[in-house]
């Protein structure tokens, strides 16, 4: 069974430009979880979706945003980019939403915002 | 609030060593607790989990953790380390609700560089 894919792997963009990362979760997975991972502030929650619902979000600017599909597959933007934003953005999926599913990540997104 | 700590931020092994990377936590309610790996450049990989059960869990690549209440600990182990197992060693545990209950996402650790030498 295919992986978690995320795409693109790689992205160079300009500060104030807006960026969409797309995640694809594992065949049959319902929920699908992003995380922000910097070297200052580590690996951080940004959203969680199941269902096309957004059940849970972290502590981000509204400039931070995301979607989920019918078919799971999640999209996050983020808008008015900032140095800040340089990331590796990082999704999982779970198979359900239960506090007891294990997440398994996808490879991320490296994000550099210049 | 819920929280993990690593105390270490990098533990050199050799080879053939047994290794320990460090976890604490600290939560209100039932802890689910997850270790990680991750590799350069790479996503983070699921190593095993604690639900409920025996406190002692085993999980990928030869990795075990023991759960300990009393001290609120669960500490990443292996017997008998390998070169190829140097990476970033990550503990997590599951926040909680505004209502109390366990919810979906994950709260890290800072991480652990583990190290293991020829």
């Amino acid at each position: 069974k295919a992986g978690v894919t995320q795409t693109p792997r790689y992205l160079i963009k300009t500060r104030g430009q807006q960026v969409t990362l797309s995640c694809s979760p594992i065949s049959g997975h319902r929920s699908v979880s992003w995380y922000q991972q910097t070297p200052g502030q580590g690996l951080q929650f940004l959203f969680e979706y199941f269902s096309e619902t957004q059940r849970n979000k972290g502590n981000f600017p509204g400039r931070f945003s995301g979607r989920q599909f019918s078919n799971s597959r999640s999209e996050m933007n983020v808008s008015t980019l900032e140095l800040g934003d340089s990331a590796l953005y990082l999704c999982a999926s779970s198979l359900r939403d239960g506090s007891q599913e294990t997440q398994y990540f996808g490879p991320g997104t490296r994000l550099l915002v210049l | 609030a819920q929280s993990v700590a690593q105390p270490e931020d990098q533990v050199n092994v050799a080879e053939g060593n047994p290794l320990t990377v460090k976890c604490t936590y600290s939560v209100s309610g039932n802890p689910y607790l997850f270790w990680y790996v991750q590799y350069p450049n790479r996503g983070l990989q699921f190593l095993l989990k604690y639900i409920t059960g025996d406190n002692l869990v085993k999980g990928s690549y030869g990795f075990e953790a023991e759960f300990n209440k009393s001290q609120t600990s669960f500490h990443l182990k292996k017997p008998s380390a390998l070169v190829s197992d140097s990476a970033l060693y990550f503990c997590a545990v599951r926040d909680i609700g505004s209502y109390g209950g366990s919810q979906g996402n994950l709260i890290f650790g800072k991480g652990t560089k583990l190290s293991v030498k020829p």
